[in-house]
């Protein structure tokens, strides 16, 4: 089974208007991290937000939030007031505490690709 | 300095050139990774490094031959590779650390073309 599901191959959004990307994970590790990441066409991934397994609140960074609803093993990106340099392929993905190990894995999903039109 | 970087940006070669990728942080970072990304497909792990030791190796061809010459250096051996070897190729360092939160720096990336 996919650890991480991203099941919009493509999204559009007006400029300044928000935009929800969705992620849903599966593990049955008790401890985990959720990531997200921004892909533009130069091909670097840039860290964006991330959610912890044990964390209360839902993370925000900026413009972008995570809703985290464990329950439902879904970890969506917000985007709120889209520019056009928001246009990018963006990759949700989910670390496991292993607990042999200091390294965890990092696992993707394939990603959404935004565009933002003007 | 919160950077990985990368090079060259862009390589070209043929099937029986032997070249290598570079990857440099400065961060402190013990673990790195190198990943393969085909074009609108998420990255692919390859290798990870811990503490200068190879820790993990995805089963990757022989034509790939990664090293680890110290904590901030991570280099990726190429020799007759292939036209499907053509790829995106990124590196990336985190803590080695347990627990959850460990986030992975990657740097930009070569543009490897194989003809």
């Amino acid at each position: 089974a996919q650890k991480i599901t991203q099941t919009q191959p493509g999204m559009f959004v007006q400029e300044k208007e928000a935009v929800t990307l969705d992620c849903t994970y599966d593990t049955s590790d008790p401890s985990y991290g959720l990531f997200w990441y921004k892909q533009p066409s130069s091909g670097e991934m840039i860290f964006l937000i991330y959610q912890g397994s044990y964390d209360q609140q839902n993370a925000t960074e900026g413009r972008y939030s995570l809703n985290f609803q464990k329950a439902r093993k879904s970890a969506n990106l917000v985007i709120s007031a889209s520019q056009l340099g928001d246009s990018a392929m963006y990759f949700c993905a989910m670390r496991e505490e292993d607990r042999g190990s200091t390294l965890g894995r990092l696992y993707f999903g394939r990603g959404t690709q935004l565009t933002v039109w003007p | 300095d919160t950077e990985v970087t990368q090079t060259p940006k862009h390589l070209v070669m043929g099937m029986t050139n032997k070249k290598s990728l570079k990857c440099e942080q400065h961060m402190g970072h013990r673990a790195m990774y190198w990943y393969k990304q085909k074009a609108k497909k998420p990255p692919e792990l390859m290798f990870v490094y811990s503490y200068e030791k190879l820790s993990i190796n995805e089963s990757v061809p022989s034509r790939f031959s990664p090293e680890c010459p110290n904590s901030s250096l991570l280099n990726l051996h190429l020799h007759a590779l292939q036209p499907e070897d053509s790829a995106l190729y990124l590196c990336a360092s985190s803590q080695d650390r347990a627990g959850a939160y460990n986030e992975q720096f990657f740097g930009p990336g070569t543009r490897l073309t194989v003809l």
